[in-house]
């Protein structure tokens, strides 16, 4: 049971690149989300996915798009990379038990876009 | 929305009790508070979380005040392992999409000290 893994772990690109970040997990969670954290921040929502197929937007979507085409994947997409998005990538899925939900974290994802 | 506001830092003596408090006044009447901690650049990891009742496991002990407007977080004999930040978490209502969604501030930077 590896939880929810991240791929990849460290990634340099050049401004105007694109890539997608993998987000995978085998807890057969509904739940999936990505943050972004800048440094001495917390943790910003980009994008979530409440089940397969279904996508909304977090607190700052701009520059990121996401697909959850399988219920255990959730990727990250950057069309067009630039500067302002070096940050660390975290997804975290979650079961809700009513009102109740835990969130389990992957190990994050760090960016630097040159 | 029901956000949460922590102290930026504290400290603790090793073997002594952490007690790191949080302001949630505007949750909303079922919602859980759930605490996290994130160690150095690791993502983040489930401590505790609760309703009403004050509630204890294995990691820590979380007292919720009757009016449910905060709570208080207790590591009993923080160790220098304990050294973190800590994440007070309610969730709030998405503007997009419309589901509830746990919410990240800035959390307490947590120093034990020998």
């Amino acid at each position: 049971n590896a939880g929810v893994t991240q791929t990849p772990k460290f990634r340099v690109l050049k401004t105007g690149q694109s890539m997608t970040l993998l987000c995978a997990q085998d807890m057969n969670h509904e739940y999936m989300y990505w943050y972004r954290q800048d440094p001495g921040m917390g943790l910003r929502l980009i994008h979530y996915s409440v089940g397969e197929g279904t996508t909304a937007k977090g607190e700052v979507p701009d520059g990121y798009n996401v697909s959850r085409l399988k219920k255990q994947n959730f990727l990250l997409g950057l069309e067009s990379a630039a500067p302002s998005q070096t940050s660390v990538y975290f997804c975290a899925s979650s079961y809700r038990a009513g009102l109740q939900e835990t969130q389990y974290f992957g190990p994050g994802t760090r960016l630097l876009v040159l | 929305d029901a956000k949460t506001t922590q102290p930026t830092s504290m400290d603790c003596a090793e073997g002594r009790a952490a007690n790191l408090p949080c302001n949630h006044s505007t949750i909303s009447g079922n919602e859980y508070v759930y605490w996290y901690r994130q160690i150095h650049s690791q993502g983040p990891q489930y401590i505790i979380h609760g309703l009403k009742n004050n509630e204890t496991n294995e990691m820590a002990s979380l007292i919720i005040t009757e009016d449910r407007k905060s709570s208080t977080l207790i590591l009993p004999h923080a160790t220098l392992r304990d050294t973190a930040v800590y994440y007070c978490i309610v969730r709030v209502k998405s503007p997009s999409g419309g589901s509830y969604i746990p919410t990240f501030g800035r959390g307490t930077s947590l120093i034990v000290h020998p």
